[in-house]
């Protein structure tokens, strides 16, 4: 069973803090995934990897970053949060990079003041 | 780029009765699109997805429909249940990456 787990489900931060969101999968898969979900807007890709240390920019990377020093981990970095980022995040894996089931972590719900 | 239009962005059933949901994209060479369900607090989860190569496919009460001439998709659930009741999402491939739509509520009442 895929198992999908991000480093915490709540989170309030400080505008201008650098901000680390962890995302660890624990099936081998070669792709994950950050996206970022708001009310009437659905899911918006911001960063994906297909490999390690490799990145791609989505749909709204502006003000995000991405690491990936490990196949099972995929970090997405805030360096200067703002309020506009206040947001719920989540990270999903899949075995290939498009045409494949993406498989979701829980979320984390960043609210940031 | 890919984009995925979906509706409506709410829609509300009786117990028993059917529910539709419609998608739509523009990029001609996307072949894979797979819908989502996510439940209040919950985290989102494919319930049916559909190839080019094919123009229906069902399981259970859930159908999805794809029309690529008019590049549309469709959702279909049957005899809806309260347990039904969630967002769901479309998604249409880009050959790198998903691309959803905005999600459509969808509340049955009993």
């Amino acid at each position: 069973d895929v198992k999908v787990t991000q480093s915490s489900r709540y989170l309030v931060k400080r505008t201008g803090e650098k901000v680390f969101l962890e995302c660890v999968q624990d099936m081998d898969h070669e792709n994950m995934f950050w996206y970022r979900q708001d009310p009437g807007l659905g899911l918006r890709l911001i960063y994906f990897s297909y490999d390690v240390k490799m990145k791609e920019k989505g749909d709204i990377p502006e003000g995000y970053s991405v690491s990936r020093e490990k196949k099972e981990r995929f970090s997405l970095i805030l360096e200067s949060a703002s309020t506009n980022q206040t947001s719920m995040y989540l990270c999903a894996s899949s075995f290939e990079l498009a045409a494949n089931e993406q498989y979701f972590g829980p979320g984390t719900r960043l609210t940031v003041t | 780029g890919e984009n995925v239009e979906q509706h409506p962005s709410t829609l509300s059933v009786q117990e028993g009765d059917s529910a539709v949901i419609k998608c739509t994209y523009s990029d001609s060479a996307s072949n894979y699109f797979p819908w989502y369900k996510q439940e209040l607090g919950k985290r989102p989860q494919l319930i049916i997805d559909i190839r080019s190569n094919v123009g229906e496919k069902k399981d259970q009460r859930i159908a999805v429909t794809l029309n690529k001439t008019a590049k549309h998709f469709s959702l279909h659930i049957t005899e809806t249940q309260p347990e039904d009741s969630a967002v769901y999402f479309c998604a249409a491939e880009t050959g790198t990456a998903l691309i959803f739509g905005k999600g459509t509520t969808l509340s049955v009442s009993s």
